[in-house]
């Protein structure tokens, strides 16, 4: 059972453009939720992390938007770069006595010149 | 601070035969997790350590073990090699305590013949 669904599979945007990815999820004892960004042949690194007690947060270019009655949260990049093509995770945890993540299936983002 | 490393980074071995992966964690962090990522099935849980002891563990087979050193480095164990087993093993350290944050290694490629 899949319990953190990702969209778009994959996403083309012009250099300079906004792309959104979405995230929901189905497990209310999630408390975790951050974001991941991983080029091809390196580990995925961490991006930016929301808790369900704030509805926005903002680091640099990235921002998590987070609905907690509707169990969505969505990543958008401003400005978006060339550099910034990358394949994107979203990801939640329940926290507590384990750090398990669960990961969404990944969105391909290809930022134009 | 150095961050999380993985050795050996690539890995080739016949259908069979049994591997070993490692990790060093990021220095301070007392908490590993391992993952497998594959095209098919991305990113997925499957064992977590904290103080060498399990403290989760993912739905895989037996065949998939692990264990954690006192100075926190960590090993996997994969026994009789299926040709499924062919993925990217991601380690990914944590502090453990008021954050969640993992730190993920660039991964070990196995490749299974």
């Amino acid at each position: 059972q899949q319990q953190v669904k990702q969209s778009p599979q994959s996403l083309i945007v012009q250099k300079g453009g906004i792309p959104i990815i979405n995230c929901a999820y189905e497990n209310t004892a999630f408390d975790y939720f951050p974001w991941y960004q991983q080029f091809p042949g390196k580990g995925p690194a961490l991006l930016i992390a929301i808790r369900p007690d704030v509805s926005e947060k903002k680091e640099g270019r990235f921002t998590i938007s987070f609905n907690k009655s509707a169990k969505q949260f969505s990543l958008h990049i401003m400005d978006s770069q060339p550099g910034d093509s990358a394949t994107y995770f979203c990801a939640a945890s329940k926290g507590g006595a384990t750090n398990k993540l669960i990961f969404g299936t990944g969105t391909l983002l290809a930022v134009q010149p | 601070k150095a961050g999380v490393t993985q050795t050996p980074r690539y890995l080739i071995k016949t259908r069979g035969q049994q591997v070993t992966l490692s990790c060093s964690p990021i220095s301070g962090h007392r908490s590993v997790s391992w993952y497998q990522q594959t095209p098919g099935q991305g990113l997925q849980f499957l064992f977590e350590y904290f103080s060498e002891t399990q403290r989760n563990k993912g739905n895989f087979p037996g065949r998939f073990s692990g264990r954690q050193f006192s100075n926190s480095r960590s090993e996997m164990n994969v026994s009789t090699l299926e040709l499924g087993d062919s993925a990217l093993y991601l380690c990914a350290s944590s502090f453990l305590g008021a954050t969640y944050e993992q730190y993920f290694g660039p991964g070990t490629r196995l490749t299974v013949t």
